[in-house]
């Protein structure tokens, strides 16, 4: 079965600063990776994907991902922070035997402080 | 495009009452999935259509659950009766699974059981 962790309940950074969210994943066949982000009193919102190709993958509000398939990982990366990007992140797999649903971690709050 | 319309946006419902939620995909569209959120159980998937037939209902929780997609721009979410522990945000997401996979969320349904 397909299972998405993401390590760390919170992050805390300092506007200006790099931000890094964590994502590991595991899956039996080759992975489409998903990142989201939930504002307060909203849905999500689709931030970027990986599917096949370049493994550093750009996306929305200046966030990227990196794909490294020997680790099993699909970290979000942003090099400056945002007070702005406080928000609650979540990473997400689709794998190919289990139909086109999604499989969510349990989510990141991530606070950038001024 | 409007995006993935659901409706209410909150209901507040007694114990024992009928709650129905709505949900409008975005045209085109022919996946969608109903997610629960709870900050105890995180994001979870209650269940997913394509082309307006049931595929995977496996996250349902119970026979007051039910769910419908008369037609590919209309679904309702039904729980009957209702219970406290069904208080929740209930989410309406729609994909196109030709070559996308990535889900577009509605704004959400905030449900209270008194």
């Amino acid at each position: 079965a397909q299972s998405v962790a993401q390590p760390e309940d919170q992050v805390n950074v300092a506007e200006g600063n790099p931000l890094t969210v964590k994502c590991t994943y595991s899956v039996s066949g080759n992975p489409y990776l998903f990142w989201y982000v939930q504002y307060p009193n909203r849905g999500l919102q689709f931030l970027l994907k990986y599917i096949t190709g370049d493994n550093l993958v750009k996306g929305s509000y200046g966030f990227e991902a990196e794909f490294n398939k020997s680790q099993t990982s699909f970290h979000l990366k942003k090099p400056s922070a945002l007070v702005s990007d406080s928000a609650l992140y979540f990473c997400a797999v689709r794998d190919h035997a289990a139909g086109n649903k999604l499989t969510f971690g349990g989510g990141t709050r991530v606070l950038v402080k001024p | 495009d409007a995006g993935v319309i659901q409706s209410p946006r909150h209901e507040v419902t007694e114990m024992g009452q009928e709650v129905t939620l709505r949900c409008k995909p975005i045209s085109g569209h022919d996946y969608l999935f109903w997610y629960r959120q709870t900050m105890m159980r995180g994001l979870e998937l209650l269940i997913y259509f394509n082309n307006n037939v049931p595929i995977d209902d496996s996250g349902m929780p119970e026979d007051r659950f039910s769910a419908k997609m008369p037609n590919a721009s209309f679904s309702t979410l039904k729980i009957q009766p209702s219970e406290p522990r069904d208080s929740a945000v209930y989410f309406c997401a729609s994909s196109f699974g030709g070559t996308s996979y990535e889900q577009y969320f509605g704004p959400g349904t905030r449900l209270t059981v008194t």
